[in-house]
């Protein structure tokens, strides 16, 4: 069975700055997906950022970047230029190939300060 | 474009009543889910369709849930005989089978509070 482990149940980071949250994910599966999901207080669920197992070169979006390990089966967020809009609940997510059920790790809070 | 929805956005019932929740999924999506979160954890997989068929379930999904998908498009959720532990938010969502990574794009959510 899959899991997925976040580390850090709560982060906090000045505007600006840049912050890295971790995840580590226990798998025997060869192909598979990531995600980054962000749940802002009382929103709802929005991805931001994915990444394919097969692919080697880490994903970003803007101010978002992965660091993808596949070896160490880790699978870090980091948030460049961190904004007041990012405070939210960050979960890392594992999906593997076909679509099925999607295991989420157990979030961490992330708080950016002014 | 109209992303996931559910319907209600809220719910309190009284322990022992029966609720149900609707999801429309994205139009063109033909992968539906349904998750549950309770406070401060990430969303546990209860069952997904592909189209209108069901084909998998969770062992959360006791025998007092079940879900339906019956033309395959939006999807009902029934609680029966709710207990207090049922309250969580249930959160809906979508994919499109083929489609980029199979990415699935999350509805608002129904929170359930049973007294």
């Amino acid at each position: 069975a899959q899991t997925v482990t976040q580390s850090q149940p709560e982060m906090s980071v000045q505007e600006a700055e840049t912050v890295t949250l971790s995840c580590t994910y226990d798998t025997s599966e060869n192909n598979y997906y990531l995600f980054w999901y962000k749940q802002p207080p009382s929103r709802q669920m929005i991805l931001v950022i994915r990444q394919e197992a097969y692919k080697q070169q880490n994903a970003t979006e803007n101010r978002f970047s992965v660091n993808f390990q596949k070896a160490a089966k880790s699978f870090s967020l980091k948030i460049s230029d961190s904004q007041l809009g990012d405070t939210a609940m960050y979960f890392c997510a594992f999906m593997k190939q076909g679509g099925d059920d999607m295991r989420f790790g157990a979030g961490t809070r992330l708080t950016v300060k002014p | 474009d109209t992303g996931v929805s559910q319907d209600p956005r809220h719910k309190i019932t009284k322990r022992g009543q029966n609720v149900t929740f609707r999801c429309d999924p994205i139009s063109e999506h033909n992968r539906l889910y349904w998750y549950r979160q309770t406070l401060g954890q990430g969303p546990e997989f209860l069952t997904y369709f592909q189209n209108e068929a069901q084909l998998e379930k969770s062992r959360l999904l006791s025998d007092r849930f079940s879900a339906e998908r019956p033309k395959g498009s939006f999807s009902t959720l029934e609680i029966q005989r709710t207990e207090q532990g049922d309250s969580a938010m249930y959160l809906c969502a979508s994919s499109k089978d083929g489609g980029s990574t199979d990415t699935q794009y999350f509805g608002p959510g129904t929170r359930l509070t049973v007294l």
